[in-house]
């Protein structure tokens, strides 16, 4: 059974902090995802990363980095938290067919979310 | 880039009935086309999904069906029942380039007992 977990459920941080929130899969999967999801704007992919140490921008990574030093482990980092950064957080992880092609084992495969607010 | 509409955003039938949602995608080049669905505080998870060598695929009381040439695919489920009240999300990816899903903004689906 895959098996995705995140460090928090709910996080509460004040403007310009740095946030760290992790994710950690335990199914050797080689593709790891942070995404947000706000109401009527469905999931938004921040980063994205294929192997350790390699990193690549999504659709809005603006005030975000990511590190991936092991590849059980991906880690979101918010710089400098802003309010319009308050949302939920989600990490997903899947196989990379090593052929390159498409394939059910592409599922992606969700942790529980993070709600972080922002004050 | 991609880029994924999904309609309607809300949906509310009785049960029994059929729900139909209906996505649209930009990218030609798109090949996969998986459906997730959300339920209240819950994390997604994929329920089906079709690739672009097949025009529709079936699983029980869910169904999916795509047209390439509209670049269109929408999500049909039958029969429906109270726990199919989610909210259901579709996407698209790619071989090539950037792999990566790109999702539609949700359809939060109500079954009416």
């Amino acid at each position: 059974d895959v098996k995705v977990t995140q460090s928090s459920r709910y996080l509460v941080k004040r403007t310009g902090e740095k946030v760290f929130l992790e994710c950690v899969q335990d199914m050797d999967h080689e593709n790891m995802f942070w995404y947000r999801q706000d109401p009527g704007l469905g999931l938004r992919l921040i980063y994205f990363s294929y192997d350790v140490k390699m990193k690549e921008k999504g659709d809005i990574p603006e005030g975000y980095s990511v590190s991936r030093e092991k590849k059980e482990r991906f880690s979101l980092i918010l710089e400098s938290a802003s309010t319009n950064q308050t949302s939920m957080y989600l990490c997903a992880s899947s196989f990379f067919a090593p052929d390159g092609t498409i394939s059910s084992t592409d599922t992606q495969y969700f942790g529980p979310g993070t709600r972080l607010t922002v004050l | 880039g991609e880029n994924v509409e999904q309609h309607p955003s809300t949906l509310s039938v009785q049960e029994g009935d059929s729900a139909v949602i209906k996505c649209t995608y930009s990218d030609s080049a798109s090949n996969y086309f998986p459906w997730y669905k959300q339920e209240l505080g819950k994390r997604p998870q994929l329920i089906i999904d079709i690739r672009s060598n097949v025009g529709e695929k079936k699983d029980q009381r869910i169904a999916v069906t795509l047209n390439k040439t509209a670049k269109h695919f929408s999500l049909h489920i039958t029969e429906t029942q109270p726990e199919d009240s989610a909210v259901y999300f579709c996407a698209a990816s790619k071989d090539t380039g950037r792999r990566a899903l790109t999702f539609g903004s949700g359809t939060r689906l109500q079954v009416q007992p």
